[in-house]
């Protein structure tokens, strides 16, 4: 089985400053793993994957996340955030393998961005 | 354009009775989903199907219910036997042979028990 721990519940920041969400994830298998946003009272929008290949990921939006296998995490970074940046953002993990693999949702981040 | 339509955006609902929420998509796709998502907890799979007439229960099925008749459809029922149901809902599906289980959403559903 797989989790997904997202270790801020909120992050505060200033327009045009960098951030970084943490991801971290536990399994016993190889896994694919996902970063969606989500605008307040709308559905989930993926951001990237990281499905194999590259360990850098670029998604949309000017987001990207490095998978780092020894550290089993998957963290999501912006050079300079928007105050349109300001979302839910939730991590979430698959195991790879026969049958059906579930998808494993992190409890989300909350970003803010001030002016 | 193709998509995932969820209807009604907004429910109330007195309780002890059901309600059903309508999850519609032209995407041709075959596997739908439900979950559940409460503040603080993320996403909870409630009921998935991966072809029409077959559905399977999630990690919180109890007190919800779910058919697949079409392919385009897959419909929840809110019964008075869940305990909790306010929440905000959302339906997704899955491309055929992706292998990756990359969702699209639909904008959600949220149900208020007054």
């Amino acid at each position: 089985a797989q989790s997904v721990t997202q270790l801020d519940s909120q992050v505060p920041v200033f327009e045009e400053a960098p951030v970084e969400l943490r991801c971290n994830y536990s399994s016993s298998v190889s896994v694919y793993l996902f970063w969606y946003v989500q605008y307040p009272n709308q559905g989930l929008q993926l951001l990237l994957k990281y499905l194999s290949g590259s360990t850098l990921v670029k998604g949309i939006n000017g987001f990207e996340a490095e998978f780092n296998k020894s550290q089993t995490s998957f963290h999501l970074r912006k050079p300079s955030v928007h105050i349109s940046d300001t979302a839910e953002y939730f991590c979430a993990v698959t195991g790879l393998g026969g049958g059906y693999n579930k998808l494993i949702f992190g409890a989300g981040t909350r970003l803010a961005v001030h002016p | 354009d193709g998509g995932i339509t969820q209807s009604p955006k907004y429910l109330f609902r007195k309780e002890g009775q059901n309600v059903t929420l309508s999850c519609e998509q032209n995407l041709n796709h075959d596997a739908m989903y439900w979950y559940r998502q409460d503040p603080g907890q993320g996403l909870r799979l409630i009921y998935y199907s991966q072809i029409v007439n077959d559905f399977q229960k999630g990690d919180i099925a109890e007190g919800y219910s779910v058919s697949r008749e079409k392919k385009e459809s897959f419909p929840l029922t809110v019964t008075s036997a869940q305990k909790n149901p306010t929440a905000f809902y959302l339906c997704a599906s899955v491309a055929p042979g992706t292998g990756a289980n990359v969702l699209t959403f639909g904008a959600g559903s949220r149900l208020t028990v007054l």
